[in-house]
């Protein structure tokens, strides 16, 4: 059964970087799979973030992607995603994701960390 | 992008009732690639649905979905107690990756 966990501050300063890592087990991040960031604003709905692959290829959301990085660690079987230039309105839960079979489509999720942007 | 729009923004029913929840995209879904999920409060959400009628691994049978193109369905045949909660749809047939805006399902 594979499992993720996020882990990153819970406070970030307006117009600083947010940093989070996933960490997975039960399941290689070296598989056919690609692996997802995915985040909610208090009480919104769901926004896709980008992905990556274990070679490194990366796919972002056009509305985020000067804004965003995602990289892999496969010794550590983790990926991360930064996000820089915050303001409030990046203030969500942030969940990581597996992709399923096909990619985009979402079969194994972590239980999501909030992030919130304040001074 | 392509733009997902669920119907309706609220559905009230009672436990043993039959729920039809609406997504219609702003352009054709390639490949039937549209998933559903469910989200409780402080929950991730949790697959469904995927390529529009698969239902994904643990999930009841009460939960089916259909539709192509650009209108898609999912019903749930006789709700349990469980299964009140929102429910997204989602489109992975052209990136960038968008969601609905959500359905919730309430208790009458």
């Amino acid at each position: 059964q594979v499992q993720l966990q996020e882990s990153g501050p819970g406070l970030v300063k307006p117009s600083g970087t947010l940093s989070l890592t996933c960490a997975v087990s039960g399941g290689s991040i070296s598989s056919s799979n690609w692996w997802s960031w995915v985040r909610q604003p208090p009480g919104k709905g769901l926004e896709w973030i980008g992905e990556i692959y274990h070679s490194g290829i990366t796919n972002y959301n056009p509305s985020l992607k000067s804004r965003v990085t995602i990289s892999v660690d496969k010794s550590k079987n983790q990926f991360s995603l930064k996000l820089n230039s915050v303001t409030a309105a990046d203030t969500a839960v942030y969940f990581c994701a597996r992709d399923g079979e096909v990619q985009g489509d979402f079969d194994y999720w972590g239980q999501g960390t909030l992030v919130t942007v304040s001074s | 992008e392509i733009v997902l729009t669920q119907s309706p923004g609220t559905l009230s029913l009672s436990p043993g009732e039959r729920a039809t929840l609406s997504c219609r995209a702003s352009q054709s879904v390639s490949s039937s690639y549209l998933a559903w999920y469910q989200q409780k409060p402080g929950q991730a959400p949790r697959l469904l649905i995927y390529g529009a009628s698969s239902r994904a691994t643990g999930i009841p049978d009460r939960f089916s979905g259909s539709g192509s193109g650009t209108d898609f369905t999912l019903t749930i045949s006789r709700l349990e107690p469980e299964d009140f909660a929102v429910f997204y749809c989602q489109q992975y047939g052209s990136s960038p990756w968008t969601f609905g805006q959500g359905t919730k399902v309430e208790i009458k």
